[in-house]
């Protein structure tokens, strides 16, 4: 069974300071990796995705890959209110199939 | 901006009712997916087609069922709706090869059909 696997939450963060949010995946062969942002009652949107072991930014996100310890992770700086809202983590496999989804982490950021 | 569109946005409905719930994406994406996703709850995969003709079940059990008979088109029904199916559908599409530099091979979702059944 592939899993994904993030803290559930909530995550509270001042506004202005850096949310750290962190993911696991037992899938080895995973290639492609996925953070996705969903506000309550809306369907996810795409905000960052990563293929190569690193960091990836754009703007105040900057996605890390680890495919040797399986651990991908987002931070968000400069936090701000708008930026509440569950965060999920997707992992495509290494065949492209299917994608497996974390089950999401509630960050709250404090004006 | 994801072109891939739900109908209806909303329905409330009467226990024993057949409905159909509508997904279509302009992007010519072979492999296209349904969720569902009570509220503050994680996403769970009910259906998911590769193709033309081609349906399969996703990991969590589910009454409805799915057809494939256009690339575009790929609708969810129940045959007779009950309460316990008062839920978010979410309707999702990708690209069926990733290729790096080319593609990000993400997941593209609808706006999603939230059903009540009473």
């Amino acid at each position: 069974q592939k899993e994904v696997e993030q803290n559930s939450g909530p995550l509270s963060v001042p506004e202005g300071a850096i949310a750290s949010l962190n993911c696991t995946y037992s899938d080895r062969g995973s290639q492609s990796f996925f953070w996705y942002r969903q506000y309550s009652g809306k369907s996810p949107e795409l905000i960052m995705f990563i293929y190569s072991n690193g960091d990836k930014e754009d703007g105040r996100f900057t996605a890390q890959l680890n495919k040797a310890s399986q651990y991908v992770s987002l931070l968000i700086r400069d936090s701000q209110p708008s930026d509440s809202a569950t965060y999920l983590c997707a992992v495509r496999d290494n065949y492209g199939q299917n994608f497996v989804f974390g089950p999401g982490t509630r960050l709250s950021v404090l004006p | 901006e994801a072109d891939i569109y739900q109908t209806p946005r909303y329905l409330v409905i009467g226990t024993g009712k057949k409905i159909t719930l509508e997904c279509s994406q302009t992007m010519g994406h072979d492999k296209m997916y349904w969720y569902q996703q009570d509220p503050g709850m994680e996403l769970h995969l009910i259906h998911y087609s590769y193709g033309v003709n081609s349906t399969e079940k996703g990991d969590l059990s589910s009454e409805s069922t799915v057809s494939r008979i256009r690339t575009e088109h790929f609708p969810l029904t129940l045959e007779s709706a009950r309460p316990s199916h008062t839920s978010q559908y979410l309707c999702a599409s990708s690209e069926s090869v990733l290729r790096v530099g080319h593609n990000t091979g993400e997941l593209f979702f609808g706006e999603g059909s939230r059903l009540t059944v009473l």
